[in-house]
Formats: C-alpha cells, sequence, structure tokens
C-alpha cells in the first residue's frame, strides 16, 4: 500500500532553472492539493486539483504551474525558479467532500520535497 | 474567509503530565476541524477531527479535542504526555457548507511540543 509518494525528496537547483516536482497516490482519490511549509507560516495552499483536468488557485499560486490529466498524479512545476520558492513542498489528497460539505475529507499528505533554490 | 491561530509556538510539558495544545478558528459557517502531528522529516499525519455531534473528540495516540463553539476553538489535549509525541501539531479547519471547489483547509503556523523527562 504505497499511498501518497513524492519525488524527488531532495533537489537544489539554481535560479531561473524549471523544476518540476511529482506527486502520486495510489488511493484514486478525487482531490490533490499543493501545500509549501515556511517557518512562521504553517503550511499554505499553492494549488489544488477537484479531479482530472480541473485544477484552482490557492493561497500562493504566483510562480507554480500545475496539471493534472490522470486522477493519479498531480505534477508541480516551478517556470523559473527564485530563492524565495526555497521550501518544503507537501502533496496531500483527500475525498470528495459531498454534498453539503460531507462527513470525510481529512487530507493525507506526502513525505514531502525540500527544494533549495541557489 | 477561514482562519485559524494557534498562539504558542511552542509548548513544553514533564512526560506524564497532561497536555494542552490550543486552537483557535474563525468561519462564517459551521466548522470542521482537524488536528494533525508532523514528525522531524516527515508528511503530516492526521490525528482526529470534529464533523458534528459530541463536543469531545477522540483520535489516535490517546490525543482527543474539545470542540467550543461559543469560543471558537479546538484545543488539543493528552491526559499522560510521552516522550514521544513531541512534535510538530498542526491545527485546521474548513467551512462544513462548501461543495465543488471545497475541502480547501486553512492549517495554523503550528505549535512544536516538547515533552520531557
Amino acid at each position: 500500500d504505497a499511498g501518497i509518494t513524492q519525488s524527488p525528496r531532495y533537489k537544489i537547483t539554481e535560479t531561473g532553472r524549471q523544476v518540476t516536482l511529482m506527486c502520486h497516490q495510489t488511493w484514486s482519490h478525487s482531490y490533490m492539493f499543493w501545500y509549501r511549509q515556511d517557518l512562521g507560516h504553517g503550511l499554505r495552499l499553492i494549488y489544488y486539483s477537484a479531479a482530472a483536468d480541473i485544477t484552482d488557485k490557492g493561497e500562493v499560486p504566483d510562480g507554480y504551474v500545475v496539471s493534472r490529466s490522470k486522477t493519479e498524479n498531480f505534477p508541480l512545476t516551478l517556470e523559473s525558479a527564485t530563492r524565495s520558492q526555497t521550501s518544503v513542498y507537501f502533496c496531500a489528497s483527500s475525498e470528495p467532500p459531498g454534498l453539503a460539505g460531507g462527513t470525510r475529507g481529512e487530507q493525507y499528505f506526502g513525505p514531502g520535497t525540500r527544494l533549495t533554490v541557489t | 474567509a477561514q482562519s485559524v491561530a494557534q498562539p504558542e509556538d511552542q509548548v513544553n510539558v514533564a512526560e506524564g503530565n497532561p497536555l494542552t495544545v490550543k486552537c483557535t478558528y474563525s468561519v462564517s459557517g459551521n466548522p470542521y476541524l482537524f488536528w494533525y502531528v508532523q514528525y522531524p522529516n516527515r508528511g503530516l499525519q492526521f490525528l482526529l477531527k470534529y464533523i458534528t455531534g459530541d463536543n469531545l473528540v477522540k483520535g489516535s495516540y490517546g490525543f482527543e479535542a474539545e470542540f467550543n463553539k461559543s469560543q471558537t476553538s479546538f484545543h488539543l489535549k493528552k491526559p499522560s504526555a510521552l516522550v514521544s509525541d513531541s512534535a510538530l501539531y498542526f491545527c485546521a479547519v474548513r467551512e462544513s457548507g462548501l461543495t465543488g471547489g471545497g475541502n480547501k483547509l486553512t492549517f495554523g503556523t503550528g505549535t512544536q511540543l516538547k515533552v520531557e523527562l
């Protein structure tokens, strides 16, 4: 039972480079999320997806691009990395909240990718 | 807009003593509330949630949380702390009435729990 995996776990890249962080889940959850974790800010939502081919911006989307051609994959691309994007990135997935919010909705997190932009 | 506040950056407690990690929230409707724990170099793990019903929610590893609507609080508690409970704890909220683009959680900034012998 692999659950939710992220790759790479660690990445060092240079300013201006494009980098893609991968996220894969085996639960067939319809919802997937990308967060960044920074000291003093907790977790902030970058993008989320309610289903394949449906994505939407979160709190801090600038400088990031996502796609979701398959339910199980949700890659995050930094088109031109900046030092301010140095962070730990977490992918998460969940079942849909359902009508009127539903009774489920807890999100399950991957192990994270530590990205350093030099 | 929904928000969460965790007023303490760090909580220190002796092993065997009770612990409380505080969380207050703000939503325009009824809240769904969650606690997560993060161990070093790991992702967040779900501990417990409040959806509706009993104000005292029991979760994993002996943790529980008390929902207080009048004080808009959802404090995490454990009767007897263990050294192994030392970790970073996050409170999260979402509005219960959301559909469609819902299920977006708003997280607090986290509270570092340190349990000492």
